[in-house]
């Protein structure tokens, strides 16, 4: 089955900065590459998604890039403000499976 | 608010005890999962729920008994559990079975602990 593993598991920036989380995965077949954000007290919200047929996708201040070659995608998220504090998780799926294979996660601490 | 509910919120029992779990959806979707979230492990997937139809158990011991009588509610009883069972359960729903519509939408959770 697919591994997805993910760094670092805790990251801490001073508001404003950037932040990067990296993934990489194993099952060259997976095509849907999704992150969830998970604030204290509340299950996972899906912030952004990239299939692979594309390398990059941007909303505002966050960003997915994917390389397939290498299997690994990430996460940037830009102008980081307290709010982005949570723990965030990188997830991915072969087409037609009813499983997302989920990281282990990453706290985010954003310093004001 | 992700339109799907979760209660209780928090629940302590006993390893002899036997409770459920209640999710509700208000989002019209047609599938529903459970997911078990343990400290430092991934979310790992319990089982999956399409129209009302179990689609998918992975390996889940006999002990978690989960229920879908419509497409809006979905239970996980339990009963006789350990204390490495402790954890945040999560259910979620899509909108169609994961194969074809990928988004998830997933409630706060019920946190677990067996004494």
């Amino acid at each position: 089955g697919e591994n997805v593993e993910q760094h670092p598991s805790t990251l801490s920036v001073q508001e404003g900065d950037s932040a990067v989380i990296k993934c990489t995965y194993s099952d060259s077949a997976s095509n849907y590459f999704p992150w969830y954000k998970q604030e204290l007290g509340k299950g996972p919200q899906l912030i952004i998604d990239i299939r692979s047929n594309v390398g990059e996708k941007k909303d505002q201040r966050i960003a997915v890039t994917l390389n397939k070659t290498a299997k690994h995608f990430s996460l940037h998220i830009t102008e980081t403000q307290p709010e982005d504090s949570a723990v965030y998780f990188c997830a991915a799926k072969r087409n037609g499976a009813n499983n997302l294979f989920f990281g282990t996660g990453t706290r985010l601490t954003v310093i004001p | 608010e992700t339109g799907v509910t979760q209660t209780p919120r928090h629940l302590v029992m006993g390893m002899t005890n036997k409770k459920s779990l209640k999710c509700e959806q208000h989002l019209g979707h047609n599938a529903m999962y459970w997911y078990k979230q343990s400290a430092k492990k991934p979310l790992e997937l319990m089982f999956v729920y399409s129209l009302e139809e179990r689609v998918e158990n992975n390996s889940v011991p006999s002990r978690f008994s989960p229920e879908c009588p419509n497409s809006s509610h979905l239970f996980l009883h339990l009963h006789t559990l350990q204390p490495e069972d402790s954890a945040l359960y999560l259910c979620a729903s899509s909108q169609t079975l994961m194969g074809a519509n990928e988004k998830l939408f997933f409630g706060s959770g019920t946190q677990l602990s067996v004494l």
